[in-house]
């Protein structure tokens, strides 16, 4: 089926250790994003992408870096983990003109 | 700046109710997006609607509804005949110069 596919689904990270969550997304979209959803925070904005080769921060992009090299895909990494990070984190994509995002199903990851 | 205000953190209601979800929205931008999704239990995240910001007809796609009133800058949702299913947590996003801000969201509880 097409859409946004989040790898992995569930993490625990002890606190300094790095990983990286994957998107990938089969719908040719231009736009890529990552978000974090913390309980009474809505969804805050770490990183996006308008294109491939091209990264922005967002709203909160401390502790994170992001790289897309590939237009389908947009990886998230986390050098350093730190329990601060422990959240629900989201993927979308987007065609070029706002038409409302195609999200992933989620990673939630628990760093200890 | 722009801003997004959902005031209702949670509605309960009894199946079969109606229910209007509200969203007030900021931004100094003449031309943007506002948008509708949806989080049930399960967590994924569903886009329901778009509207731009010249079309102020207002929408409705079987129990639900939208009224989108520039004058007052509220994009309000409603339910009809709510159903157990409708049991989620609905966020509204305003989307301007490529940028998209979410309200914290509304957590609906229907209530056989």
């Amino acid at each position: 089926n097409a859409g946004v596919t989040q790898t992995p689904k569930f993490r625990v990270l002890k606190t300094g250790q790095s990983m990286t969550l994957l998107c990938a997304q089969d719908m040719n979209h231009e736009y890529m994003y990552w978000y974090r959803q913390d309980p009474g925070m809505g969804l805050r904005l770490i990183h996006y992408s308008v294109g491939e080769g091209t990264t922005a921060k967002g709203e909160v992009p401390d502790g994170y870096n992001v790289s897309r090299l590939k237009k389908q895909n947009f990886l998230l990494g986390l050098e350093s983990a730190a329990p601060s990070q422990t959240s629900v984190y989201f993927c979308a994509s987007e065609p070029r003109g706002a038409y409302g995002y195609t999200f992933g199903s989620g990673t939630r990851l628990t760093v200890v | 700046a722009q801003k997004v205000t959902q005031a209702q953190t949670e509605i309960s209601v009894v199946e079969k109710e109606d229910v209007t979800l509200d969203c007030v929205y900021e931004t100094r931008d003449t031309t943007y997006y506002l948008f509708w999704y949806k989080q049930p239990p399960s967590g994924e995240l569903v886009f329901l609607i778009r509207r731009n910001s010249f079309d102020e007809q207002n929408e409705i796609s079987g129990r639900y509804s939208w009224n989108f009133q520039k004058s007052t800058s509220s994009f309000n949702f409603t339910i009809t005949a709510s159903q157990v299913v409708d049991s989620a947590v609905y966020f509204c996003a305003l989307s301007a110069y490529q940028k998209v801000t979410f309200g914290t969201g509304t957590k609906l509880q229907v209530i056989p």
